[in-house]
């Protein structure tokens, strides 16, 4: 089946610096890709919308200039948290929507586990 | 806009027991429902969907989820669970737009017990 590539899975950055996360479809094209973030024990929180060559579009409350979302291909967005703080620690999931597929098909990656100390 | 309701945060059953999953939905449109799995941190598995047709949509690991328009229900079933089956649950629903956004509800954690 489908599969959507998170990467990396877990990463630890210090107060300040920035991380990056990728998200890649690996056998299909994804115009849409959804990137979220999940507290523990709670629920996905959809963070921005992607779509390849244009600018994302992000959800009320979430700061666009801190979560900078790319998505420069038809397989590939990014989400680099810029100026973490402890406080941006989270789990957080990519999903894509296929475009060959029909209804609203969407896979998710395996998530990314963000520490920031 | 569309909006997810789970009504149990968690739901014990024993082992080899049915269970369902409650999840109603409100939207103004016609929309698409998902049920999705997640084990203990990892990503989000599809167990079923419903675009249209069939108001029984059967889907992964012996579940099914049934359609109810008038009530706009779209409960999660299995007729007798396994330990494996402890995960947390998430109802899901988007509108049949080519550029719709999931919107997920709170989730509801099945814990068996055997």
């Amino acid at each position: 089946g489908a599969v959507v590539s998170q990467h990396p899975s877990r990463v630890i950055c210090k107060s300040g610096t920035s991380v990056k996360i990728e998200c890649r479809s690996l056998d299909f094209q994804a115009t849409t890709m959804f990137w979220y973030r999940q507290f523990p024990k709670q629920s996905l929180m959809l963070m921005a919308t992607s779509n390849e060559g244009s600018k994302a579009t992000y959800e009320q409350g979430v700061e666009k200039d801190k979560f900078l979302i790319n998505h420069a291909s038809l397989t590939l967005s990014t989400l680099t948290v810029t100026s973490a703080h402890p406080e941006d620690s989270s789990f957080y999931i990519c999903s894509a929507r296929d475009r060959g597929a029909a209804g609203n098909t969407i896979y998710f990656g395996e998530g990314s586990w963000l520490t920031v100390v | 806009a569309q909006s997810v309701t789970q009504l149990d945060s968690q739901v014990p059953v024993f082992e080899e027991a049915p269970v369902e999953l409650r999840c109603n939905y409100s939207s103004s449109v016609s929309v698409y429902l998902f049920w999705y799995v997640q084990y203990p941190n990892q990503g989000l598995q599809l167990l079923l969907k419903y675009l249209s047709g069939s108001t029984l949509v059967k889907g992964i690991n012996g579940f099914e989820a049934e359609f109810n328009k008038s009530q706009t229900s779209f409960h999660l079933r299995k007729p007798s669970v396994h330990i494996s089956d402890t995960a947390e649950y998430f109802c899901a629903v988007s509108d049949r737009g080519s550029a719709s956004k999931i919107i997920f509800g709170s989730g509801t954690r099945l814990s068996i017990r055997p």
